[in-house]
């Protein structure tokens, strides 16, 4: 079956770099996703990769696929205080039936200044 | 845009009571669907829908129901409140061809 695993809690301190790690275990994902919620809020895309990349970068966010090992991170450089929040690891596949995305229990990151 | 709208924010149900919660989409979207978020836990998928009046069941759909007469609109209904019902709840909608999903702000719903 399909199951995405990540850790429960990170603590970093503001200026450092956060490393937040998930694994999954269906190897026909087509994307895998990080989202961001916000305390009381909805979960809001951060950012994908298809699932035939091993990084892609955006600003201040790193994502890196091993597909082999079936492990995704998504590295934030210069960590700021308003990048607390929980992230979610999710991996998708595009079906006629119903695209749909398995989500991990969510990496609480807390910054510290 | 308004992307998805929930309706309502918070509610508190009293057991065996019904409701309906609402979920609305301005983006022309094919897909929608419903989750609900324990606390500590990921999203578990509730129903979803492929278009007007197609609907299916996801991981966790019972106690609840579905309906999708229109492209903008799935509702999902809860008939007989229980208190393992008490989560917070998540409509989503995405692209035809694109797996990602935009969420609505939630419904934090509390069964006593």
């Amino acid at each position: 079956g399909e199951d995405v695993e990540q850790s429960l809690f990170l603590s970093v301190r503001e200026g450092d770099s956060s490393v937040i790690n998930c694994t999954y275990t269906d190897s026909s994902s087509t994307y895998l996703y990080w989202y961001k919620q916000e305390p009381g809020a909805g979960l809001q895309l951060l950012t994908y990769i298809f699932s035939n990349m091993d990084m892609k970068q955006d600003q201040r966010l790193t994502v890196l696929l091993n597909k082999k090992d079936k492990h995704l991170s998504l590295r934030i450089a210069d960590t700021q205080t308003g990048d607390s929040a929980i992230y979610f690891c999710a991996e998708g596949k595009i079906k006629a039936a119903g695209n749909k995305l398995t989500f991990g229990g969510g990496t609480r990151v807390l910054v510290k200044p | 845009n308004a992307g998805v709208t929930q309706t309502p924010k918070f509610r508190i149900l009293k057991i065996g009571q019904s409701m309906t919660l609402q979920c609305a989409q301005d983006m022309n979207h094919n897909y929608m669907y419903w989750y609900r978020q324990d606390p500590g836990m990921g999203l578990k998928l509730i129903y979803y829908s492929v278009g007007a009046g197609i609907t299916d069941k996801g991981e966790v759909p019972n106690g609840y129901n579905v309906s999708r007469s229109t492209t903008e609109d799935f509702p999902l209904r809860l008939e007989l409140a229980a208190p393992s019902q008490t989560s917070v709840y998540f409509c989503a909608s995405s692209y035809l061809g694109r797996a990602e999903a935009f969420f609505g702000q939630g419904t934090r719903l509390t069964v006593v």
